[in-house]
């Protein structure tokens, strides 16, 4: 069966600080990669995505992620954060071999404090 | 580019009434769109798969006679809550794809059943 986990509820950090969140993914096709930002009450927002190629792959927001397939992980980095990036941050497998259907992990919480 | 739109944001109903809720890729074309439901501090979890001028495909677990869904044209799709329950109170998003497995998310809508 398809499954994405995130192993962080909530994570704190301060301002100006790095980050990274953790994904990693069960799936029986050739995946695609997805991180997605959501703000309290507000739909989901793209920050990057991984189809093939360069494993390292830049997105909005300063945001990257990269894609290790050894390890089924795909995590998420930003080197300095800002107040801004406080959000929960969800990261998504999906696959044309599954009718692009997307399976969610249980989403991370980040705080920020100044 | 690539914006999909809800309406209603928000919408608060009597228990056994009706509700539509409309999603709208409003720059593009979408051939396929998906319904998500997200309860409170949850992941979201896919309800169907829409289909321009096809029925819709439902996960397993999702009433088909409760959450009607109609592709009508490929920028719009519907999901009509039917006698709606307060169990039935989520936020609900749709998303709509491009191209491939990319999907694009709108804003959400807040059913609240009382």
């Amino acid at each position: 069966a398809q499954s994405v986990t995130q192993p962080d509820i909530h994570i704190t950090v301060s301002e100006g600080a790095s980050l990274e969140l953790r994904c990693n993914y069960s799936y029986g096709a050739t995946p695609y990669l997805f991180w997605y930002v959501q703000s309290p009450g507000q739909g989901l927002q793209l920050l990057l995505k991984y189809f093939s190629g360069d494993t390292l792959v830049q997105g909005i927001k300063g945001f990257e992620a990269e894609f290790k397939r050894s390890q089924s992980s795909f995590n998420l980095r930003k080197p300095s954060v800002h107040w801004s990036d406080a959000a929960e941050y969800f990261c998504a497998v999906g696959s044309m071999e599954y009718g692009n259907k997307l399976v969610f992990g249980a989403g991370t919480i980040l705080r920020v404090k100044s | 580019g690539a914006v999909v739109s809800q309406h209603p944001s928000r919408v608060i109903c009597k228990s056994g009434t009706s509700v539509k809720i409309e999603c709208r890729s409003l720059d593009f074309q979408a051939t396929t769109m998906f319904w998500y439901r997200q309860f409170p501090k949850k992941s979201l979890m896919l309800m169907a798969t829409s289909n321009e001028g096809s029925k819709a495909t439902y996960e397993q677990g999702v009433e088909k006679d409760k959450f009607l869904i109609n592709h009508a044209s490929l920028t719009l799709s519907t999901l009509t809550v039917t006698s709606a329950h307060p169990e039935d109170s989520s936020f609900y998003i749709c998303s709509a794809i491009l191209a491939g497995v990319e999907q694009y998310f709108g804003p959400g809508t807040r059913l609240t059943v009382t």
